[in-house]
C-alpha cells in the first residue's frame, strides 16, 4: 500500500493560517484522488473534516467551520489542508487519507501546535 | 443519531485470537450506501486501516494484515465483527470502527474506540 507523507509537526499563532501537507508517492497522481482530512484530539476518535478533489468537487464535514479548506498542489503531488484564523481549539493531530482500489491509506499525521 | 460502539477484551495473550464487535445504531447495515471500517491506532502512533465491509457483503483487507483478519456482519443484530489471529505485542492499540458513506467513500462517524493490550 502507498505511503502518504505528512510532516510530523507544524505550528502557528492564533489568528494566523496553518498549511498542512500530505504528499503522495510519485507513482500515484494526486489529481486522481479525493484527499480526505481528519482531526484528532487527545483521547478522542478522529473527526471527519472535509474532502477535496477539485474546486468543483469537494465537501465539508457536518459542522466543520469554513475556515478549514482543502486544495492540491499538483506540481508537488500534494494534498493541502488550510486552516485560517487559527484558534487554540485547532491544536490537534491531523491525518490525510486516500481510498485507492477499495483500500484505505492514512498519512502519518501532523501534530499542529497553536502557539 | 448515528453511533458505533466497539467491544471486546481489554487484554489478550500473545498468539491468541482477538474478536472485536462493533454495534451500530441510527443506520442499517443493509443500507446500500453504507459500510463499516475497522481502524487501529497504537499508542502515540498513526491511524492504520484494517478492513471494511459493505451492505452487499463486499469485504476488503489491509494488504499487510490480510492473512490474519476476518470481517463479517450480522445485519439483524446491527453488528460487525473483526477477528485478528496470532496477536502480538505490536498489535497493542486502540481499535475503532467507523461508518463508511459511499460516493465519495469516507468514514464519517467513528466509535470511541476500545483499547486492546497484548501481553502475557
Amino acid at each position: 500500500q502507498p505511503v502518504l507523507t505528512q510532516p510530523p509537526s507544524s505550528s502557528a499563532s492564533p489568528g494566523e493560517s496553518a498549511r498542512l501537507t500530505c504528499t503522495l508517492p510519485s507513482d500515484i497522481n494526486v489529481g486522481s484522488y479525493n484527499i480526505y482530512w481528519y482531526q484528532q484530539k487527545p483521547g478522542s476518535p478522529p473527526r471527519y473534516l472535509l474532502y477535496y478533489y477539485s474546486d468543483s468537487d469537494k465537501g465539508q464535514g457536518s459542522g466543520v467551520p469554513s475556515r478549514f479548506s482543502g486544495s492540491k498542489d499538483a506540481s508537488a503531488n500534494t494534498g493541502i489542508l488550510l486552516i485560517s484564523g487559527l484558534q487554540s481549539e485547532d491544536e490537534a493531530d491531523y491525518y490525510c487519507m486516500i481510498w485507492p482500489s477499495n483500500t484505505v491509506v492514512f498519512g502519518g499525521g501532523t501534530k499542529l501546535t497553536v502557539l | 443519531q448515528v453511533t458505533l460502539k466497539e467491544s471486546g477484551p481489554v487484554l489478550v495473550k500473545p498468539t491468541e485470537t482477538l474478536t472485536l464487535t462493533c454495534t451500530v445504531s441510527g443506520f442499517s447495515l443493509s443500507n446500500a450506501r453504507m459500510g463499516v471500517s475497522w481502524i487501529r491506532q497504537p499508542p502515540g502512533k498513526a491511524l492504520e486501516w484494517l478492513a471494511h465491509i459493505f451492505s452487499n457483503d463486499e469485504k476488503s483487507y489491509s494488504t499487510s494484515l490480510k492473512s490474519r483478519l476476518t470481517i463479517s456482519k450480522d445485519t439483524s443484530k446491527s453488528q460487525v465483527v473483526l477477528t485478528m489471529t496470532n496477536m502480538g505485542p505490536v498489535d497493542t492499540a486502540t481499535y475503532y470502527c467507523a461508518r463508511i458513506l459511499t460516493i465519495p467513500y469516507y468514514m464519517d462517524v467513528w466509535g470511541k474506540g476500545t483499547t486492546v493490550t497484548v501481553s502475557s
